[in-house]
């Protein structure tokens, strides 16, 4: 099946400082890409969608200022969480599909702020 | 509303075989997927239907409805690393993934 790539897997940041997350497809062009939060015992949350070239469809209670997507292009979007604090601290997992196939998803980044 | 259904927990037994069903009501249909994550790691895919029927894929299989709104995922001989959370999702007419809460399947020797 289809490959995304996601960077980092395991990243521990000081809180205030900055994380950049990368999500690649590389053997596909993802018209759309989602990004997703989850919770320990808890389903997948979409955070926000994005359709390359134009800006992101946040899901309801999500900060935009505070998590910057970035889709430009078909084959790299990027998550930014900016000044991170302690509750940001989750799993985020990107998945990347085509109009009309199924989402394939990145590895997942377990997010820590200390 | 969207709303996807699937039981929260199931207990199986090594060998056996186990149907986990999910119920849906989207706005629009553009298909179902199922699929695996083990605790910690991000989902892997498993099947997808967008007609109705079954397709079977080795040990598992899976089944649409789209006239009930219902599908389910038949895992047969059953092996210990199938304990996992599965995961139901539907594409909905805007091509976003609606998610179900995810069941998790428990499998004792």
């Amino acid at each position: 099946g289809a490959v995304v790539s996601q960077h980092p897997s395991r990243v521990i940041c000081k809180s205030g400082t900055s994380v950049k997350i990368e999500c690649r497809s590389l053997d596909f062009q993802a018209t759309t890409m989602f990004w997703y939060r989850q919770f320990p015992k808890q389903s997948l949350m979409l955070m926000a969608t994005s359709n390359e070239g134009s800006k992101a469809t946040y899901e309801q209670g999500v900060e935009k200022d505070k998590f910057l997507i970035n889709h430009a292009s078909l084959t790299l979007s990027t998550l930014t969480v900016t000044s991170a604090h302690p509750e940001d601290s989750s799993f985020y997992i990107c998945s990347a599909q085509e109009r009309d196939t199924e989402a394939f998803f990145g590895q997942g980044t377990r997010l820590t702020v200390v | 509303g969207q709303n996807i259904d699937q039981p929260t927990e199931m207990t199986a037994t090594e060998g056996a075989i186990v149907q986990i069903n999910c119920t849906y009501q989207t706005s629009g249909f553009n298909g179902l997927f199922w699929y695996q994550q083990h605790a910690g790691e991000a989902p892997t895919f498993l099947s997808y239907n967008v007609l109705d029927g079954l397709e079977e894929k080795g040990r598992f299989s899976s089944f649409l409805s789209r006239s009930k709104g219902y599908s389910y995922l038949l895992l047969k001989e059953l092996q210990m690393k199938d304990s996992a959370s599965y995961l139901c999702a539907v594409l909905d007419s805007n091509y976003q993934l609606i998610w179900g809460a995810g069941t998790k399947l428990i499998i004792k020797p």
